[in-house]
């Protein structure tokens, strides 16, 4: 079944540290993004991809990175630098020729 | 300021009714608009998307309209089912920045 797979589902970082968030897709869809979701809101965009090896920044960029080295993979990494990380992280990708976006399961990140 | 409202209070309403959600909009030029459904802990599910130049959309028991001089959108769940209790959500694209942006969603609650 082809679908988009992010993990882990659960993470739990100190301060102070970095951590990277995995989303992988076999859709062969060729734009991907990275939404953060806080209670009771609606999904901020923080950075996307629409094409291998190139990606823009979003709403929310600052205390983020990603790379898109390969077209199946987008990874995020939460920095240091990112004051307030807790938050439910979504990943999606989207065929530019399609309709919808297609959603991953998403990864709920505390600072401990 | 851009915005996207819909109504953060609940909707509750009773089994085989219809459901109807508001998605209103300023200082954007959506390409087209989108409508997602996310249960607690997932990823939002696509559902629909209309176009500028279309009036109307309908999908099973559910029905879509968008005025671009209102600057609004309609979603219709009709025969309502406690099955489709869930947070809607409306996703506004605009050719310009090439980004979808979502609203804050609204929980819809269908009683037996």
């Amino acid at each position: 079944d082809g679908g988009i797979t992010q993990s882990p589902k659960y993470l739990f970082r100190k301060e102070g540290q970095n951590v990277t968030l995995s989303c992988e897709q076999n859709l062969n869809h060729d734009a991907m993004y990275w939404y953060r979701q806080d209670p009771g809101q609606g999904l901020r965009l923080i950075y996307y991809s629409q094409i291998v090896n190139d990606f823009q920044k979003g709403d929310i960029a600052e205390g983020y990175s990603v790379s898109r080295e390969k077209k199946e993979s987008f990874p995020l990494t939460v920095t240091s630098a990112q004051k307030n990380p807790t938050a439910f992280y979504l990943c999606a990708s989207h065929s530019l020729r399609g309709n919808g976006y297609t959603f991953g399961s998403g990864t709920r990140l505390t600072v401990v | 300021s851009q915005k996207i409202e819909q109504n953060s209070e609940a909707l509750n309403i009773q089994e085989g009714k219809t459901a109807t959600l508001t998605c209103n909009y300023t200082n954007y030029s959506p390409a087209y608009l989108q409508w997602y459904r996310q249960d607690p802990g997932r990823g939002p599910v696509f559902l629909l998307l209309i176009r500028e130049n279309e009036k109307e959309k309908r999908k099973e028991r559910l029905k879509v309209t968008f005025d671009t001089t209102l600057k609004q959108s309609l979603f219709h769940i009709t025969a309502s089912q406690p099955a489709d209790s869930a947070t809607y959500l409306c996703a506004l694209f605009q050719a310009a920045g090439n980004k979808l942006t979502f609203g804050g969603g609204t929980r819809v609650l269908v009683k037996p």
